[in-house]
């Protein structure tokens, strides 16, 4: 099955600060991969949607110069986290789709910042 | 865009019994719709997934239910184990999106 690759899982950064987070499919080309948020107890927000070659496409009320989005490859998504501050503190979950059924998620990043 | 709603928030059962899930959406171009079991602090896990052109689908122990006039559908657990114990969430996909919806989440808690 497809394979998504996330790093890091876990990041402890300053207030102010910027925060890279990467996704990558490891046995497919993903042309779209898309970025979700999730808050402890709550469910997965989608942030944007990763094109490869053009820009990413964000939902309503994700600030697209505060949360960086750069699909340079097929098989590489990354998410930059810029300025952050603590209520950026969260779970961040990429995944990709090999085909309409099969979603694979990365194994999401923790991030705290403090 | 897509809406989907799911109740109920949290569902405590006894170890036996059967658990049911229930998930509304808005948008009638929807066409998959999958179930994730997801731990804390891991990836969801798909467990169980229906198209738009099936009414029903069960694997072992969980079945899916769709009523597309009615736009919803439906998780069901049988003879619940402690080990079902986790955080479900419905999802609704287009096929012209390609991007999944994910329903609020429902707390199972199974005790032995």
């Amino acid at each position: 099955g497809a394979v998504v690759s996330q790093h890091p899982s876990w990041v402890i950064c300053k207030s102010g600060t910027s925060v890279k987070i990467e996704c990558r499919s490891l046995d497919f080309q993903a042309t779209t991969m898309f970025w979700y948020r999730q808050f402890p107890k709550q469910s997965l927000m989608l942030m944007a949607t990763s094109n490869e070659g053009s820009k990413a496409t964000y939902e309503q009320g994700v600030e697209k110069d505060k949360f960086l989005i750069n699909h340079a490859s097929l098989t590489l998504s990354t998410l930059t986290v810029t300025s952050a501050h603590p209520e950026d503190s969260s779970f961040y979950i990429c995944s990709a789709s090999r085909q309409v059924k099969e979603t694979a998620f990365g194994s999401g990043t923790r991030l705290t910042v403090v | 865009g897509e809406n989907v709603e799911q109740h109920p928030s949290t569902l405590s059962v006894q170890e036996g019994d059967s658990a049911v899930i229930k998930c509304t959406y808005s948008d009638s171009a929807s066409n998959y719709f999958p179930w994730y079991k997801q731990e804390l602090g891991k990836r969801p896990q798909l467990i169980i997934d229906i198209r738009s052109n099936v009414g029903e689908k069960k694997d072992q122990r969980i079945a899916v239910t769709l009523n597309k006039t009615a736009k919803h559908f439906s998780l069901h657990i049988t003879e619940t184990q402690p080990e079902d114990s986790a955080v479900y969430f419905c999802a609704a996909k287009t096929a012209a999106g390609n991007k999944l919806t994910f329903g609020g989440g429902t707390r199972v808690l199974v005790k032995p």
